[in-house]
């Protein structure tokens, strides 16, 4: 079956750069979609179609897709960036999401 | 814009069946719909999708044909449809456009235990 793989931990001080990534072997012929997801909370999209912002989220928020990785990169970590991140991808006949990254900032 | 309520979750003992609804307001028949289920803890799972018009239905592999997702649109209306549960189908499931624009109910706790 189709697997997206995730560091499962990335930390970074405020202000400084951190990326998460997201690898599979079929990225080349997908999007990456990128989720936040605060404590208790339903998930937001923060990043579709490889590189694109939804409305309403920071241009501190960019995604790449590179072969079979995708990446969220977030610069200038802010604390209320501190979440668990999801990639999601789909294939011909089934999605997936990846196993999650918990970024804190601290 | 679209907002979404889920209901039907609850407590439901290993092998029996409960179906989730989703209503929606707003342009529902416009979006492909997904479930997506987050178990205690855990990272969040594709469970289904079925798109605008409800001619092409995907599932997760790993439900095996226990789950069918429907969906009602002259009642603005999503379903799942979940049979023979397991324990390990005890999760927050949440209906969603998923996709740009995402939108998200606030999910439906559906506990599977003796």
């Amino acid at each position: 079956s189709y697997e997206l793989t995730q560091p499962p931990s990335v930390s970074v001080s405020p202000g400084q750069m951190a990326r998460i990534t997201c690898s599979g072997d079929a990225l080349p012929n997908t999007y990456a979609y990128w989720y936040q997801q605060k404590s208790d909370q339903a998930p937001v999209l923060v990043i579709y179609e490889d590189r694109k912002r939804p409305s309403g989220i920071p241009e501190r928020f960019s995604g790449s897709n590179s072969g079979t990785v995708a990446t969220l990169t977030i610069r200038g970590a802010q604390v209320e960036d501190e979440a668990d991140y999801y990639c999601y991808s789909t294939g011909s006949s089934t999605n997936v999401f990846g196993t999650g990254t918990k970024v804190t900032v601290l | 814009e679209v907002h979404l309520v889920e209901s039907g979750g609850g407590l439901v003992k290993p092998g029996g069946s409960l179906r989730l609804s989703c209503a929606a307001s707003g342009f529902f028949s416009s979006y492909t719909m997904n479930w997506v289920r987050q178990a205690p803890g855990k990272g969040l799972e594709w469970v289904s999708s079925i798109s605008s018009s409800g001619d092409h239905i995907y599932y997760a592999d790993s439900l095996k044909g226990r789950f069918t997702i429907s969906r009602d649109n002259a009642k603005n209306l999503l379903y799942l449809q979940m049979n023979s549960l397991r324990v390990e189908d005890t999760a927050m499931y949440y209906c969603t456009t998923l996709l740009s624009p995402d939108y998200w109910g606030q999910g439906t706790l559906v506990t599977v235990s003796s």
